[in-house]
Formats: structure tokens, C-alpha cells, sequence
């Protein structure tokens, strides 16, 4: 059936480094693909998302490219911020349902 | 607007006894769902509903009910509460189907 893997965290950055979480994902046809972000203590938050394939989705200086031939749609930031603190979750539409990925925690130190 | 609300905040029963999460929406969604999110489980579906008088199971859905009778809202029943329950508890909800979900912002609930 349709999935979505993410690389595992946690990940640790310094503030203004870059920024790449690994999403991959297995699905029938060209779904749409989400990132979701969760900041601590709070619900889920559409961060960006791409419709089809070579689509690139942006927001608050993210970025992820729906790519068909590696069946990927990495996230990825040019400099994080301190702010940019919390777990990022890749999805996909499948069924009905949503289906996530494990999360991946951030924590950006300054 | 308030968007997707959710009570209580914070729960803590004893093993047996039942309750309910509450969610409404206040945006027409039809589309709505409740998670339980458990650490290093990610999120998993619990129940979901594509409009009123219409319910789904989804991922994880024994020990749990659901009903949708009207758009606005879309209550969690715990019917035995077991420790194994003691989650994150979250609702969302979406124009027509599972896309650009909008989250609440969760009930913390412990079972004794």
C-alpha cells in the first residue's frame, strides 16, 4: 500500500545552517504531497504542499519539489532559525485518508 | 473564526471508565478525523468522517466510537478506558477528503 518514509531524527542545527529532511514515499499515481509542522505543545500546521509532479511548494522560507523520478519531496531550508524548533511531518493523501511519516524533530540552537 | 476546537486539554481517568473527546469545526468542512499521537509512533488514524451521518475506521480504531451528526462536530467516545490509551489526542478537518487538514490543538489524556 501507499507510504511515506522520513529520515529518523532528531536533527541539531546551529542557527543559519541548512536545513534537509529526507521524504520518500511510495503511492499509486502522482498524489498531492504535504509537510506538516507541529511546534511544541501545539496541533499540526500546514507548513507547504505540491499537487503534482515538479511542483515546488514554498512558505516561511521552506521549500520541497515533488519529484516523480525519485519519488521524493525532501524539505529543505536555506537558514534556520532558532524559531524553526519543532517536528516536520511529510504526507500524503491515500484512501480517503492522510498518512504521515514518523516525524522529524528539529532543534536549532543559536 | 475559531477553527477546530477540542476539549479538554488535559484528561487523566481510570482504567474502565468512559468518556468523551469533544472537536468542533466551525469552518463547513465535511471531512473530519481524530490521530492519536504516541512518541516514535508518529501519527495514526483513528477514526474518520467524510459528512454527517457518514463514519470510517481508520488505523487504529478498537476502543473507540464515533458519530457524526451534524457538520460542526465530531466527538471521540472512549468506551473502557485502558492505560494503553494514554495518548495525544487530535482532531482535524478539510474540505472534501483528506487534503490541507486543519488540526486542534489536542487533548493530553492519561489513563490510571
Amino acid at each position: 500500500g501507499d507510504s511515506v518514509t522520513q529520515m529518523e531524527g532528531p536533527v541539531t542545527l546551529s542557527e543559519e545552517a541548512f536545513l534537509t529532511i529526507n521524504c520518500t514515499y511510495t503511492a499509486t499515481g502522482y498524489p498531492s504531497l504535504f509537510w506538516y509542522v507541529q511546534y511544541p505543545g501545539e496541533g499540526l500546521q500546514l507548513l507547504l504542499k505540491a499537487t503534482k509532479a515538479d511542483d515546488k511548494g514554498s512558505n516561511k522560507g521552506f521549500e520541497a519539489t515533488y519529484r516523480k523520478e525519485t519519488t521524493s519531496f525532501h524539505l529543505e531550508k536555506g537558514s534556520v532559525q532558532v524559531s524553526d524548533s519543532a517536528v516536520y511531518f511529510c504526507a500524503l493523501p491515500t484512501g480517503g485518508k492522510l498518512i504521515f511519516g514518523q516525524g522529524t524533530e528539529l532543534s536549532v540552537k543559536p | 473564526n475559531a477553527g477546530v476546537t477540542q476539549t479538554p486539554k488535559f484528561q487523566v481517568l481510570k482504567t474502565g471508565q468512559s468518556m468523551t473527546l469533544q472537536c468542533a469545526q466551525d469552518m463547513n468542512h465535511e471531512y473530519m478525523s481524530w490521530y492519536r499521537q504516541d512518541p516514535g509512533m508518529g501519527l495514526r488514524l483513528i477514526h474518520y468522517s467524510v459528512g454527517a451521518g457518514i463514519t470510517d475506521q481508520g488505523e487504529v480504531p478498537n476502543g473507540y466510537n464515533v458519530s457524526r451528526s451534524t457538520t460542526e462536530d465530531f466527538p471521540l467516545r472512549l468506551l473502557s478506558a485502558a492505560p494503553s490509551q494514554t495518548s495525544v489526542y487530535f482532531c482535524a478537518s478539510s474540505w472534501g477528503g483528506p487534503n490541507e487538514q486543519f488540526f486542534g490543538p489536542g487533548t493530553r489524556l492519561t489513563v490510571l
